[in-house]
C-alpha cells in the first residue's frame, strides 16, 4: 500500500485570505499527480493533472506545483472565497491506479 | 451528456445478504475503479479494470466481487463475508493513466 499524505487534514480561513496544501507522496516509480476538488453532495472533479517534474498549473486562483525528485506538490488558493470550500483530494499515479490522500478540508469563512 | 452514473444513491442491506452496486459510465473509457470511504479516512482502493473480461484486486477487496462484461458496466457486489460494509462506496473511469470521472456514490448502511 503506497502512503500519500494530505496536510493539513482541515483548514479555516476568512475570506480573502490565501492558502495552501500539501500532498507528500513516493519520489520513485512516478507517473503522475493529479489534484481533485471534492464539494458536498457532488462527486469528486479533476482540477489538475501534473506529469513533469516542475510542472506549474494554474486555474484562475488556484494554481499548483509539483516536485517528483522530494516527493511533494502544493495547492495554492489566492484571495479564498466562500465557493472554494470543498475537500481537496490528490491522487499518486505510479502507473494505472490512482492512490489517493486522506483530503484537506478547507472551510472558507465570509 | 458523457458521464458516470451510479445506483442507487442510498442502500440498506441486512446481514447476510449480497447487495450489488451499480456503475454505468459512457465516456467510452477502458479503466474503471471502485473505492470505499470511511469517516475521516481517504478513498481506499476495492478493485479496478482496465480491460473488458479483465479485473485487479484492490488493497481492500475481501467479500467484495466484480464483474466487467461490458466496457460501460463495472458492478460491485457485497457480499456477507464483508464484516463491515456500512460505507460510502464512489465509482470512477478514466482513460488509462488520465484523470478520473466519479460517479455520485452510493452509501451502503446495514440494518
Amino acid at each position: 500500500i503506497l502512503n500519500v499524505e494530505q496536510s493539513p487534514q482541515s483548514l479555516h480561513v476568512q475570506e480573502g485570505d490565501s492558502t495552501n496544501f500539501t500532498c507528500s507522496f513516493p519520489s520513485s516509480n512516478f507517473y503522475a499527480l493529479h489534484w481533485y476538488r471534492w464539494e458536498t453532495a457532488k462527486s469528486p472533479e479533476a482540477l489538475f493533472v501534473m506529469t513533469l517534474n516542475g510542472d506549474e498549473k494554474k486555474k484562475g486562483r488556484i494554481s499548483a506545483t509539483l516536485n517528483t525528485k522530494e516527493g511533494y506538490s502544493y495547492l495554492y488558493i489566492k484571495g479564498s472565497q466562500p465557493e472554494d470550500s470543498a475537500t481537496y483530494l490528490c491522487a499518486f499515479l505510479p502507473g494505472n491506479q490512482f492512490y489517493f490522500g486522506t483530503g484537506t478540508s478547507l472551510t472558507v469563512i465570509p | 451528456d458523457g458521464g458516470i452514473t451510479q445506483s442507487p444513491k442510498y442502500l440498506f442491506r441486512k446481514e447476510g445478504q449480497n447487495v450489488t452496486l451499480s456503475c454505468e459510465q459512457n465516456l467510452n473509457h477502458d479503466a474503471m475503479y471502485w473505492y470505499r470511504q470511511d469517516p475521516g479516512q481517504g478513498l481506499r482502493l476495492i478493485y479496478y479494470s482496465q480491460i473488458v473480461n479483465d479485473f485487479q484486486k484492490g488493497d481492500i477487496a475481501e467479500g467484495y466481487s466484480v464483474s466487467r462484461e461490458k466496457k460501460e458496466s463495472f458492478p460491485l457486489t457485497v457480499t456477507s463475508a464483508q464484516k463491515n460494509p456500512t460505507a460510502f462506496y464512489l465509482c470512477a473511469s478514466s482513460l488509462v493513466g488520465g484523470q478520473a470521472f466519479f460517479g455520485q456514490g452510493t452509501r451502503l448502511t446495514v440494518v
